[in-house]
């Protein structure tokens, strides 16, 4: 498996309040991404990173913002968790400027009440 | 706009019987089309990458196809598992770079 963590794991918060996932890759890859799954949707890009300090917007980026200070760290911040926000959430990594070949983290089920 | 569908939504196979699952995508200007893998409570698992119409890729039971408007994911002779949820994605057209559209994905069930 591509060395790629995500924490927590799993997470419960309250409206209102911030939230920060954490992925974490011991592959030295330059692509990272964090993604939402959620039924009906499928996979959804919120933002990407494309080196240290590199970062876009995706699909679905309101509400979300990201930091990557590190190759190996790649933050995912909630501002001001909603109840829309409780997804699965994805971190990826990959080597490929396509970005067709990802690795993904076990994924972090956050739930915002 | 990029557009990737897959169908059926979710196919139930018999062990042993053959079936195929498809992603057409409506990109212009194709850069490659991915497959994955996912099991519940996972994260995907890359599979195989298709460059070029005419191409196709084969990991253990399961064979990948490309035309010009759609993959093809060949399961032959399925094992219970096999079961789980097969992606297809294509890259944004619009950048030059490391996006992925995917599609919403094929759950498939196999029984012994």
């Amino acid at each position: 498996d591509a060395g790629i963590t995500q924490s927590p794991r799993h997470k419960v918060t309250e409206t209102g309040t911030p939230v920060t996932l954490r992925c974490h890759q011991t592959e030295n890859h330059r692509y990272m991404y964090w993604y939402r799954q959620d039924p009906g949707h499928g996979l959804r890009l919120i933002h990407y990173s494309y080196g240290v300090k590199d970062t876009d917007k995706g699909e679905v980026s309101d509400g979300y913002s990201v930091s990557r200070s590190k190759t190996e760290d790649f933050l995912l911040t909630l501002e001001s968790a909603t109840s829309s926000q409780t997804s699965v959430y994805f971190c990826a990594i990959s080597e490929s400027t396509l970005g067709g070949e990802q690795y993904f983290g076990p994924g972090t089920r956050l739930t915002v009440t | 706009e990029d557009q990737v569908t897959q169908s059926p939504e979710a196919l139930r196979l018999q062990e042993g019987e053959s079936s195929s699952l498809n992603c057409s995508y409506t990109v212009s200007g194709l850069r490659g089309l991915f497959w994955y893998r996912q099991d519940p409570g996972k994260g995907p698992e890359f599979l195989f990458t298709l460059y070029s119409a005419g191409e196709e890729k084969e990991k253990e039971r399961l064979k990948a196809t490309l035309t010009k408007k759609e993959s093809f994911l060949h399961i032959t002779a399925p094992k219970p598992e096999d079961s789980a949820t097969y992606l297809c994605a294509v890259p944004s057209t619009t950048d030059s770079w490391g996006k992925l559209q995917f599609g919403a994905g094929t759950q498939v069930v196999v029984t012994p």
